[in-house]
């Protein structure tokens, strides 16, 4: 059973402290991805990584960066977390070798800022 | 530039009834177009998705989804209503291929 697993479900944080969002994927994915969601606005891409060590910003890349030392696993980071980063994250994955995949969710991650 | 609109952020059925929710995209390429459905903090799960193979598409659960191109839409149905339906749908197209763009979603309420 394929799985993109991310680390904390739920996360409360207080202002201006670092985060860590952790995710990985056992299908070897090539690609992965950092949504945030927020009610009526959908899904919004932070960041995306299209292979080891590469990274792309998304729509809304500013106050997150992102990292991936392995194919497997990438991690959203909040340098400096504020309140209006409290939100849903989601991590998906996807194969560039499937032309017509689809992505692949974790679970969430909910994340409060205080 | 692709985008998805979903029309409808909340749509109310009785159980019994027939589902539609409402999705029109814009691509410059052939689209691949997928719906997913979202429950109460949980991760999306692919209900369906279209490729090109038929423009009526089964899924998961009971829903459908037919493509036309005529009218840019892939609106997703179902013709009974459950109370487990209810849940966050999200339509999303994918072009070119590996952008994924995701409508703002639609509530599906299902009342007894």
């Amino acid at each position: 059973d394929v799985k993109v697993t991310q680390s904390s479900r739920y996360l409360v944080k207080r202002t201006g402290e670092k985060v860590f969002l952790e995710c990985v994927q056992d299908m070897d994915h090539e690609n992965m991805f950092w949504y945030r969601q927020d009610p009526g606005l959908g899904l919004r891409l932070i960041y995306f990584s299209y292979d080891v060590k590469m990274k792309e910003k998304g729509d809304i890349p500013e106050g997150y960066s992102v990292s991936r030392e392995k194919k497997e696993r990438f991690s959203l980071i909040l340098e400096s977390a504020s309140t209006n980063q409290t939100s849903m994250y989601l991590c998906a994955s996807y194969s560039t070798g499937r032309v017509s995949g689809e992505l692949f969710f974790g679970e969430g991650s909910r994340l409060t800022v205080l | 530039a692709q985008s998805v609109t979903q029309l409808g952020s909340h749509v109310s059925v009785s159980e019994g009834a027939l589902v539609l929710l409402r999705c029109n995209y814009s691509s410059s390429v052939p689209p691949y177009l997928f719906w997913y459905v979202q429950y109460p903090n949980q991760g999306l799960q692919l209900l369906l998705k279209y490729t090109s193979a038929a423009t009526l598409v089964k899924g998961i659960n009971g829903f459908e989804a037919e493509f036309k191109k005529s009218e840019t839409s892939f609106h997703l149905t179902k013709p009974s209503a459950h109370m487990s339906d209810a849940a966050e749908y999200f339509c999303a197209v994918s072009a070119p291929v590996g952008k994924f763009y995701f409508g703002s979603g639609t509530k599906l309420n299902v009342k007894p």
